[in-house]
């Protein structure tokens, strides 16, 4: 299997600050990425997905793309307790029909 | 967004017993449905692919015979775990795809505790 590798966290910031999660992955064919935010019991939900190199933004959340250095990130702006959750990063897997290879997931913890 | 609701929420059963669990997109048509599991702490790990009218492909580690997927519409999914052990409780997320668009849409999750 592919790996999608993430810092398991947990990654402290304060309110209003901005999150900076990471996320690398192995399979250089990979062309679809995703962040998924998961709360505690819940399944995960879509925040963002990005398919080109660069910057992709949604609010207060931005995607970063790098498929040259094999790299995937999401900044969240002005931080709210409420974002305290796990992040997953998410790759496409082409010969599963698309399915997602899913890194182990940060979490952040927004404190008030 | 487009929804997918899964059904028990939570079941409890004995061990040696079988579970449904059903997947349903209440909105859209899905060719494509997805069964992940997920072990405290750790992360979404895909079981099986599941396309509508034809038999489910299994990651590899994944037991065809004791994990059955039925794909019988395109709006119905269901995943019986059959002789259900302790070491087979965990969260199991269904999550459904458009036939045109890469998003996937994930079910609420049931969660499986086998006594």
């Amino acid at each position: 299997q592919k790996e999608v590798e993430q810092n398991s966290g947990p990654l402290s910031v304060p309110e209003g600050a901005i999150a900076s999660l990471n996320c690398t992955y192995s399979d250089r064919g990979s062309q679809s990425f995703f962040w998924y935010r998961q709360y505690s019991g819940k399944s995960p939900e879509l925040i963002m997905s990005i398919y080109s190199n660069g910057d992709k933004e949604d609010g207060r959340f931005t995607a970063q793309l790098n498929k040259a250095s094999q790299y995937v990130s999401l900044l969240i702006r002005d931080s709210q307790p409420s974002d305290s959750a796990t992040y997953l990063c998410a790759v496409e897997i082409r010969r599963s029909g698309y399915a997602l290879n899913f890194g182990k997931g940060t979490s952040l913890l927004v404190t008030p | 967004g487009a929804v997918v609701s899964q059904h028990p929420s939570r079941v409890i059963c004995k061990s040696g017993t079988s579970v449904k669990i059903e997947c349903r997109s209440l909105d859209f048509q899905a060719t494509t449905m997805f069964w992940y599991r997920q072990f405290p702490k750790k992360s979404l790990m895909l079981m099986a692919t599941s396309n509508e009218g034809s038999k489910a492909t299994y990651e590899q580690g994944v037991e065809k015979d004791k994990f059955l997927i039925n794909h019988a519409s395109l709006t119905l999914s269901t995943l019986t775990v059959t002789s259900a052990h302790p070491e087979d409780s965990s969260f199991y997320i269904c999550s459904a795809r458009e036939g045109v668009r890469e998003t996937q849409y994930f079910g609420p999750g049931t969660r499986l505790l086998v006594l």
